[in-house]
């Protein structure tokens, strides 16, 4: 089975500080995503990435930065938390080609903005 | 802008009953739905999917059900347990990269014993 680990289940952070959510996946994927999830608004893509060092902005990319540096290994940064980046945040990834039924999520950060 | 909606945020049935749970979307162009299954403390998992030239799909227990005239999609799930009991999510799908997968708001499933 496809395994989509990101590193930590609950974050507290203070406004102002550098918050990095770490996702890795265990199955050779290129494509690999981050959203955020909100209460009323769904699950919003923030950034994407086809291959290493390879990004390219979602829908809502303010405030957020990505790095890829390994295949299995899709970073996301946040430069200077604020409390609006309070919120669940997933990370997924899918083969090259694939569809979205190939699509495989995390379990979820939910990071806290103090 | 164009997004997905749903019709209910929360939607309660009795175990053995079945579930409709309504989705409704507003761009002509996507051509192709999924839905998705989210429990608590994880993350979506994919459920089934439909091509817009499609009206009907069956899974096991599952049906989705496409209606491109009035841009509606439904997931039918047949005698609801409470292993179903998870919040879920339809999707479009924008282009074929799949990068522009738009999410609906999700409905909350409960079922109960």
């Amino acid at each position: 089975d496809v395994k989509v680990t990101q590193s930590s289940r609950y974050l507290v952070k203070r406004t102002g500080e550098k918050v990095f959510l770490e996702c890795v996946q265990d199955m050779d994927h290129e494509n690999m995503f981050w959203y955020r999830q909100d209460p009323g608004l769904g699950l919003r893509l923030i950034y994407f990435s086809y291959d290493v060092k390879m990004k390219e902005k979602g829908d809502i990319p303010e405030g957020y930065s990505v790095s890829r540096e390994k295949k299995e290994r899709f970073s996301l940064i946040l430069e200077s938390a604020s409390t609006n980046q309070t919120s669940m945040y997933l990370c997924a990834s899918r083969p090259l080609g694939a569809t979205n039924e190939k699509l495989f999520f995390g379990s979820g950060t939910q990071l806290s903005v103090l | 802008g164009e997004s997905v909606g749903l019709h209910l945020p929360t939607l309660s049935v009795q175990e053995g009953d079945n579930s409709i749970i309504n989705c409704a979307y507003s761009n002509s162009a996507s051509d192709y739905f999924i839905w998705y299954k989210q429990e608590s403390g994880k993350g979506p998992q994919f459920i089934i999917d439909i091509r817009s030239n499609m009206d009907k799909r069956q899974g096991q227990r599952v049906t989705v059900l496409l209606n491109k005239t009035v841009k509606h999609l439904s997931l039918q799930i047949a005698a609801t347990q409470p292993g179903d009991s998870a919040v879920y999510f339809c999707a479009e799908n924008l282009n074929q990269a799949g990068t522009a997968l738009i999410f609906g708001k999700g409905t909350t499933l409960s079922v109960s014993s």
